[in-house]
């Protein structure tokens, strides 16, 4: 098993690009979620889903989109990246929400300059 | 949202035990216990979870309150290696539409020193 798979690792963008981070997971994992971790701060929850064709805000969700069209894959769009999107990516994912461990990814490393 | 309270830093040395406290007073029946943990530069790892009665595994212990109002993790000997920041989580309230969530707080940064 793969587990979490998050990609890229690293990214540089330049404001107002968009672009895509991929999460993938293969463990027939219901639940996935996506959070943002600044330096030396918490992580904070931006989308999650419970499924596939459902998903939902979290604590900060404005300028990213999420779907969720299959059970495995759950990508996190920035539609137009801003300075204050640099952060660390963190994707997770779990069978169910709350009685099982989440399963992170090693995390995407994003820079908007 | 059930939320949880942990203090912000604690030390220990290594070889002994630690014990680190989190208060959860609005947490509801059916509300597991998690703990998850995070290395410097590392993403979250899973550490323990409950729901009523203690539990133990590989890394640590967990010891619930009979009420069910606070919980503490047991690292039985402390080693440099568990130096981290250590998150106490519940799940959020239930959504109709959505389900629920996992938020985690800001956790407890767990000084190890030699």
């Amino acid at each position: 098993n793969a587990g979490v798979t998050q990609t890229p690792k690293f990214q540089v963008l330049k404001t107002g690009q968009s672009m895509t981070l991929q999460c993938a997971q293969d463990m027939n994992h219901e639940y996935m979620s996506w959070y943002r971790q600044d330096p030396g701060m918490g992580l904070r929850l931006i989308h999650y889903s419970v499924g596939a064709g459902i998903t939902d805000q979290g604590e900060v969700p404005n300028g990213y989109n999420v779907s969720r069209s299959t059970t495995e894959d759950f990508p996190l769009r920035l539609l137009s990246a801003a300075p204050s999107q640099t952060s660390v990516y963190f994707c997770a994912s779990s069978y169910s929400v709350g009685n099982q461990p989440q399963h992170f990814g090693d995390g995407t490393r994003l820079s908007i300059l | 949202d059930a939320k949880t309270t942990q203090p912000n830093s604690m030390e220990s040395n290594e070889e002994e035990p630690v014990h680190l406290p989190c208060n959860h007073s609005t947490i509801s029946g059916t509300d597991y216990i998690h703990w998850y943990r995070q290395l410097p530069s590392q993403g979250p790892e899973y550490v323990i979870h409950g729901l009523t009665s203690n539990v133990n595994n590989r890394m640590a212990s967990l010891a619930i309150a009979e009420d069910r109002k606070s919980s503490t993790l047991i690292l039985h000997r402390a080693t440099l290696r568990d130096a981290a920041v250590y998150y106490c989580i519940l799940r959020d309230e239930w959504r109709e539409t959505s389900g629920s969530r996992l938020t985690f707080g800001e956790g407890t940064q767990l000084t190890v020193n030699p």
